[in-house]
């Protein structure tokens, strides 16, 4: 099974642009969330989508949006880019089988985009 | 607030001998800890993981365990390799109330260099 993949892999863009980053998750998999890391913050939680629904989302401000296709391929966008916004995007997929406890499935991560705002 | 602390930031181990990391999270709805390795440049990889329901799991060269009354968790690698290199994530998933939610809230990883 082919795992869980990201384009870009790596971008540059300038402050007040916008971005679109893309994820597509493991077959079979309906769960997509998305964490931004950065060397000072670690690993942060920005949102989950499932069945093409928003069920959660971290502490990021309105700028960071994102949406679930049919298929459960995601993508986030960013609006009116910050130099802090430079990060490494991660999105991770998730089975999400019914019967399993919430909140117990198994994420996989994808290789990331690795934004840069100058 | 969904906080998980990890200690310690930084680990050097010579080859062979055992490594702990451990960490605390403050949401005691948490039912998931799963434990990442992230190598330089590489996506992070789930290794291990245990759920709320289990106080100990093993696997090969790894073990968890966890503390619900005091909210702690740890990783134990035995027997370290030079390959046991990278950087390491603890995480606790946080349940949404009367929601499901794959939300994790990571700790801030540990450094483990295992000198040959």
């Amino acid at each position: 099974k082919a795992g869980v993949t990201q384009t870009p892999r790596y971008l540059i863009k300038t402050r007040g642009q916008q971005v679109t980053l893309s994820c597509s998750p493991i077959s079979g998999h309906r769960s997509v969330s998305w964490y931004q890391q950065t060397p000072g913050q670690g690993l942060q939680f920005l949102f989950e989508y499932f069945s093409e629904t928003q069920r959660n989302k971290g502490n990021f401000p309105g700028r960071f949006s994102g949406r679930q296709f049919s298929n459960s391929r995601s993508e986030m966008n960013v609006s009116t880019l910050e130099l802090g916004d430079s990060a490494l995007y991660l999105c991770a997929s998730s089975l999400d089988p019914s019967g399993r406890a919430h909140g117990e499935n198994e994420q996989f991560f994808g290789p990331g985009t690795r934004l840069t705002v100058l | 607030g969904e906080n998980v602390e990890q200690h310690p930031s930084t680990l050097s181990v010579q080859e062979g001998d055992s490594a702990v990391i451990k960490c605390t999270y403050s949401d005691s709805a948490s039912n998931y800890f799963p434990w990442y390795k992230q190598e330089l440049g590489k996506r992070p990889q789930l290794i291990i993981d245990i759920r709320s329901n289990v106080g100990e799991k093993k696997d090969q060269r790894m073990a968890v365990t966890l503390n619900k009354t005091a909210k702690h968790f740890s990783l134990h690698i035995t027997e370290t390799q030079p390959e046991d290199s990278a950087v390491y994530f603890c995480a606790a998933s946080i349940p949404l109330y009367g929601g499901a939610t794959n939300k994790l809230i990571f700790g801030t990883g540990t450094l483990l260099a295992v000198q040959p």
